[in-house]
């Protein structure tokens, strides 16, 4: 089964900073698709950015980057510029491949909530 | 990006009762998906809804508890039966486009049972 951790419970930022949210993850597939959501308290899931586990590149996305580490198993998001919007709880999401048995299916971290200080 | 219409959005309910939460898409998906979400938690897969057959269930999860309905590619019902206080929960319909790589959500239902 696959397993994903993030570490910290809550982060915060000042205005203007960067701050990095850490995530680490367990599988056997080679196969699989990595996230980072963000949930507002309206509780609306948006995607933030995304990583296909087969491409070395890390993706980016405007204010937002990952580290993916693919041997460690580690997956950190960074948001550069902190805007006070950004403020939220953040999940890492695990999705495997559709090749594999858990096809589509998606594992979440336990979230950290992200507060930016003006 | 696909639209999804979750409803209710929010609903409070008496012990014993059932709620049926509806999820529409604006465009055929071929997996679609249900998830919990309990107070400051993060979200637990409860089942995919497979169209014109059985769900396929998440460990601890039964079908009697949480029956689901796919009858089309964009259409799915999640009932909570026999409500107790623990099924207070955010529930969230997901979806997955054909080729698609990206899992998209709905708005949540927000339950309360009493």
């Amino acid at each position: 089964a696959q397993t994903v951790t993030q570490s910290q419970p809550e982060m915060s930022v000042q205005e203007a900073e960067t701050v990095t949210l850490s995530c680490t993850y367990d599988t056997s597939e080679s196969d699989y698709y990595l996230f980072w959501y963000k949930q507002p308290p309206s509780r609306q899931m948006i995607l933030v950015i995304r990583q296909e586990a087969y491409k070395q590149q890390n993706a980016t996305e405007n204010r937002f980057s990952v580290n993916f580490q693919k041997a460690a198993k580690s997956f950190s998001l960074k948001i550069s510029d902190s805007q006070l919007g950004d403020a939220a709880m953040y999940f890492c999401a695990y999705r495997s491949g559709l090749l594999n048995t858990n096809a589509g299916k998606s594992t979440f971290g336990d979230g950290t909530t992200l507060t930016v200080k003006p | 990006s696909a639209v999804i219409s979750q409803k209710p959005s929010r609903d409070i309910c008496q012990r014993g009762t059932s709620l049926t939460i509806q999820c529409q898409v604006d465009s055929q998906v071929t997996m679609m998906f249900w998830y919990r979400q309990q107070p400051g938690q993060s979200l637990t897969l409860i089942a995919t809804a497979n169209q014109g057959s059985e769900a396929t269930y998440e460990s601890g999860f039964v079908i009697d508890k949480f029956p689901i309905s796919r009858p089309n590619l964009t259409f799915s019902t999640l009932t909570v039966s026999n409500m107790s206080p623990e099924d207070s929960s955010i529930y969230l319909c997901s979806v997955l486009r054909r080729g698609g790589d990206i899992q998209y959500f709905g708005a949540g239902t927000r339950l309360s049972v009493l």
